[in-house]
């Protein structure tokens, strides 16, 4: 079976300070993303990559960065936490010819 | 991507088929509808996919209309465990818009005894 393992489950941080939530996927996908799920707006791509060390915005991706140094890792980094950035974080992945996503359990990030 | 509209919820009585519509008038003819589940506290879980042709699998049934303006998801035989949230997404079929689609409100199934 497919794992795609999130670094944490809850996590709770202050006002800027700097968040890394990493994913890392064990079935060598090409594709991986993360997205955030809020009450009422569904999933909301912030930043997918299909290649190591490439990125590509998603819808909303300020705030964020990414990095993908590695094939089966992805990282999600908040520079400077913000309250309205307390959500459910979900991390995807999925080969390069197929759509099928494999998500993550999901960190829930409390920023006070 | 097209745009879906599925019902806010509904409910379905354990070990009955569960069928699970979605409309989706602006399909284009490139772009597969996709079934994807959220239980509780959970990552979303892939169900199926297709095109234009009805498929089954393991886990889930998909039949698409002639027109592929809408589809139905049929659970056949539900069980408790399958109280989620449904989601329909209708997706381009190329790596560059993979993922792009965003997940809407979906319907929360219950599955009662």
């Amino acid at each position: 079976d497919v794992k795609v393992t999130q670094s944490s489950r809850y996590l709770v941080k202050r006002t800027g300070e700097k968040v890394f939530l990493e994913c890392v996927q064990d079935m060598d996908h090409e594709n991986m993303f993360w997205y955030r799920q809020d009450p009422g707006l569904g999933l909301r791509l912030i930043y997918f990559s299909y290649d190591v060390k490439m990125k590509e915005k998603g819808d909303i991706p300020e705030g964020y960065s990414v990095s993908r140094e590695k094939k089966e890792r992805f990282s999600l980094i908040l520079e400077s936490a913000s309250t309205n950035q307390t959500s459910m974080y979900l991390c995807a992945s999925s080969f390069v010819a197929g759509l099928e996503q494999y998500f993550g359990p999901g960190t829930r990030l409390t920023v006070t | 991507d097209a745009k879906t509209t599925q019902p806010t919820s509904m409910d379905c009585a354990e070990g009955r088929a569960a069928n699970l519509p979605c409309n989706h008038s602006t399909i284009s003819g490139n772009e597969y509808v996709y079934w994807y589940r959220q239980i509780h506290s959970q990552g979303p879980q892939y169900i199926i996919h297709g095109l234009k042709n009805n498929e089954t699998n393991e886990m889930a049934s998909l039949i698409i209309t002639e027109d592929r303006k809408s589809s139905t998801l049929i659970l056949p035989h539900a069980t408790l465990r399958d109280t989620a949230v449904y989601y329909c997404i209708v997706r381009v079929g190329s790596d560059t818009n993979a993922g792009k689609s965003t997940f809407g409100d979906g319907t929360t199934l219950t599955v009662k005894p």
